[in-house]
Formats: C-alpha cells, sequence, structure tokens
C-alpha cells in the first residue's frame, strides 16, 4: 500500500513561530502536494512540487514556503505564524494526473 | 485550469431515501473527476474516479455517478441512504496533462432517522 505520512496529527503552536509541517510518501512519486483544508472552502492548494528542487504556487500560497531536498520528502513552512493559518493541513502524493494519495493530516492550532 | 462548483454545503436526507450530491466542473482540457468522502475525524477516502472510461462510474459503499459531458457534471447518488453516509463529500477535478487536482467546498450529509 502506498503510504503518505505527516509528522504529526495535531499542533499548537504561538503566533510568530515558525512552524515545519513534513509529508512522507514511499512510492516513489514525482507530484506532492500540500492542502488546506477549512469548512466551508473545501481543499485548496498551497504548494506543489513535481520533482526535487522544483515547486510551484497553488491558489493560497501567501505565508507560506515549501522544500523538496529529496524525492520522498516535501516539508510546509510557516515563518511566522498567524492565527488564520489556524487548519487542517492534507499532504498528498502523486505518479501523475489520475491517483493521488493523501495523508492523514496535520490540524495546526495558532495561538 | 480545472475548477468544481459543489452547491448546498449541507444536504439532509432520510435514511432510505435517494442520496444525490451535484458537481459541475469547468475544464479546458478532457478532465478526470473524482468523489472523496471524508468521515468525521478521518482522512480523505477516495469513493469513485471517472478517467474516460465508462461514463457510469460504480464506487465504493453502494455509490456512482456520472459523467455528462453536454452537462459538464459529475453528480453522485446512492438509492438508499444509510446512517453511516453521514459525512463530507468532495468533488474533484484534474485534467490531462495537468497534475493539479481542484477540489469543490464540500457537502456535509446528514442521515436522518
Amino acid at each position: 500500500d502506498v503510504k503518505v505520512t505527516q509528522s504529526s496529527r495535531y499542533l499548537v503552536k504561538r503566533t510568530g513561530e515558525k512552524v515545519f509541517l513534513e509529508c512522507v510518501q514511499d512510492m516513489d512519486h514525482e507530484n506532492m502536494f500540500w492542502y488546506r483544508q477549512d469548512p466551508g472552502l473545501g481543499l485548496r492548494l498551497i504548494y506543489f512540487s513535481y520533482d526535487v528542487k522544483m515547486k510551484e504556487k497553488g491558489d493560497i500560497p501567501e505565508g507560506y514556503s515549501v522544500s523538496r531536498e529529496k524525492k520522498e520528502r516535501f516539508s510546509l513552512i510557516l515563518e511566522s505564524a498567524s492565527t488564520n493559518q489556524t487548519s487542517m493541513y492534507l499532504c498528498a502524493s502523486s505518479p501523475g494526473t489520475s491517483l493521488w494519495f493523501f495523508g492523514p493530516g496535520t490540524r495546526l492550532t495558532v495561538l | 485550469a480545472q475548477s468544481v462548483t459543489q452547491l448546498g454545503s449541507h444536504v439532509s436526507v432520510s435514511e432510505g431515501a435517494l442520496v444525490l450530491l451535484r458537481c459541475n466542473y469547468s475544464s479546458s482540457v478532457p478532465p478526470y473527476l473524482f468523489w472523496y468522502v471524508q468521515y468525521p475525524n478521518q482522512g480523505l477516502q477516495l469513493l469513485l474516479k471517472y478517467t474516460s472510461a465508462a461514463t457510469l462510474v460504480k464506487g465504493i459503499n453502494g455509490f456512482e455517478a456520472e459523467f455528462k459531458k453536454s452537462e459538464t457534471s459529475f453528480h453522485l447518488t446512492k438509492p438508499s441512504a444509510h446512517m453511516s453516509d453521514a459525512a463530507e463529500y468532495f468533488c474533484a477535478v484534474s485534467g490531462w496533462g495537468n497534475n493539479r487536482l481542484a477540489f469543490g467546498k464540500g457537502n456535509q450529509v446528514v442521515v436522518i432517522p
């Protein structure tokens, strides 16, 4: 089974802290994605990566950055966390255009 | 670019009644279409997907969806709702040669006994 794992299920941080959310996939997929999920807004794409060291902005990249140093790992970085970044964050990986695998999500609370 | 419209954020259905969730999409290339379900405090689970084969797609738990190109729709149905169908449902679209997956805003389904 393809596995997408995220480093934490729940995370509580303070305003202004630097936050790292880690995602690892074990199936050698080229593409990896970060989404945030908010009630009534569905899932919105923050950033994605189609290769090591490559990244593209999604629909809501403001306040976030990403890092992909190895193929299996894709990190989402909040340089200075703010309360409006309190959300559920979902990582996904994909070998192509018709198959996606999602992680369990990290529920981040910024106080 | 691709986008999805799901109307009616909350949908109430009686147990045993038809479940119908509407999804309309926009895509500049032939689309791949998906329905996902998310049960409370769980991750996303794929219900079914359309990838240009049969237009009527059968999924898990008795759900099915029909791709209608002329209507740019991919509505999800289940003939008889069960209490265990209470969950949030998301329609999503990607396209040939495009590796981005765009989601609708979701439908929260409540099943009334």
